[in-house]
């Protein structure tokens, strides 16, 4: 079946680096996200990666997966107050073919 | 570009009672998604449209919820009767629908409606 895990909370302080980790379970995902959610407001698509890719750099973020493992990280550089939220993975692709949202893992970022 | 909006943001009801949301898409966008998240879980989906077809219903519960999408654009999802698990943020999402199944295709969210079963 599909399932996706991620740590429940992480606290960094202001300038350090965040990892947010998250592994899943189906190895015929295409496509692997890696969603924000600021309270009170929907999901925002930070970035994607597809399965073919290992590594993937947009601006301070960068992703990184282990297909072998099943293995996918988010690394905030820099990271900043205006960074806390509830960043949460998603894998596509499959026999569905929709998106399955991993628990979200809660970014506080100390100033 | 106006993005997804849903109404209305809260709603309180007691059990037994009946609650409709109401989602309109970006304009264009051919697939509808209606997720339910629970608090402290991710968003799960319980029904995609493409355009006024029905994708994937396959984890709504159809005893007591229905959606429909009868133009292709605004949809509207129901619950009838509420039971107190039902409480959870109802987002819906839309994608431009031109890529198919095969291809990544971003969802962009609305805020959700928080509702609660008393």
């Amino acid at each position: 079946g599909e399932d996706v895990e991620q740590s429940l909370f992480l606290s960094v302080r202001e300038g350090d680096s965040s990892v947010i980790n998250c592994t899943y379970t189906d190895s015929s995902s295409t496509y692997l996200y890696w969603y924000k959610q600021e309270p009170g407001a929907g999901l925002q698509l930070l970035t994607y990666i597809f399965s073919n890719m290992d590594m993937k750099q947009d601006q301070r973020l960068t992703v990184l997966l282990n297909k072998k493992d099943k293995h996918l990280s988010l690394r905030i550089a820099d990271t900043q107050t205006g960074d806390s939220a509830i960043y949460f993975c998603a894998e596509r692709g499959g026999a569905t073919n929709k998106l399955i949202f991993g628990t979200g893992t809660l970014l506080a970022v100390q100033p | 570009e106006a993005g997804v909006a849903q109404s209305p943001r809260y709603k309180i009801i007691e059990k037994r009672q009946s609650v409709a949301f109401w989602c309109n898409p970006i304009s264009g966008h051919a697939t509808l998604y209606w997720y339910q998240q629970i608090l402290g879980q991710g968003p799960k989906l319980l029904i995609q449209f493409q355009n006024n077809g029905v994708v994937d219903d396959s984890q709504l519960p159809k005893d007591r919820f229905s959606a429909e999408r009868l133009k292709g654009v605004d949809s509207t999802l129901k619950i009838q009767p509420a039971k107190l698990e039902d409480s959870a943020v109802y987002l819906c999402a839309s994608s431009s629908g031109l890529a198919g199944g095969n291809r990544w295709e971003t969802q962009y969210f609305g805020p959700g409606t928080r509702l609660l079963v008393l």
